[in-house]
């Protein structure tokens, strides 16, 4: 099992554009989480999928959207990009038991830079 | 608001001294405590929770709700202890599935 995989390993886009990153979670979870970490910074939560539903979201503009697969697998989508959209996007994935989220398995992430 | 701070950006130990990397956490609620380990050039990993209470390659980590500290300690430091760490936490309530981070500490074991 490769573990949580992303595509691709690195990206570059200019102002304006918009950009899709993909996630295949690890072999046997359901659920799916994106984080950016900015440079010198932690992850910072933006959303989680469940069952093809976005089931939480942290504090990120509308210009971020996501997509669960019935494979389980994930895109996440940004629009109008800004130059403060550069960082590192990590997708992480889990299964979940019960009501919570079990422990997250992160991916390598997408570095994004923005010109 | 959930809130997770790590005072120190950088902690510098010499191999077999004692280590501690500080977390501290504001939050109202109910929390769940993480610390995350990322060596170089691997992925953020999970290195222990609370609600275990394990002892994962010789670190452990109370939390102490009324100072609302989970410090990571290690008795004796390895070389190979030398990664960035982050603390985490998560409301341990139904319908939150949110991880958030600190900003990370780098620790660095000397030879």
């Amino acid at each position: 099992d490769a573990g949580v995989t992303q595509s691709p390993t690195h990206l570059i886009k200019t102002r304006g554009q918009q950009v899709t990153l993909r996630c295949s979670p690890k072999s046997g979870h359901d659920t799916v989480s994106w984080y950016q970490q900015a440079l010198g910074q932690g992850p910072q939560f933006i959303f989680q999928y469940y069952e093809e539903e976005e089931r939480q979201r942290g504090n990120f503009p509308d210009r971020f959207s996501g997509h669960q697969f019935p494979n389980y697998s994930s895109e996440l989508n940004v629009n109008a990009l800004l130059l403060g959209d550069s960082a590192l996007y990590l997708c992480a994935s889990s299964l979940i038991r019960g009501a919570n989220t079990d422990t997250q398995y992160f991916g390598p992430g997408t570095r994004l830079t923005v010109l | 608001a959930q809130r997770v701070t790590q005072p120190e950006k950088l902690l510098s130990v010499f191999k077999g001294a004692p280590v501690e990397l500080k977390c501290n956490y504001s939050y109202s609620g109910s929390p769940e405590l993480f610390w995350y380990v990322q060596y170089s050039r691997q992925r953020l990993q999970l290195l222990l929770r609370h609600i275990s209470r394990e002892s994962i390659k010789g670190f452990t980590a109370d939390l102490n709700k009324g100072e609302t500290s989970f410090h990571l300690k290690k008795p004796f430091a390895q070389e190979e202890d030398s990664a960035m760490y982050y603390c985490a936490l998560k409301d341990s309530g139904a319908g939150s599935y949110q991880l958030t981070f600190g900003k990370g500490t780098k620790l660095s074991v000397i030879p």
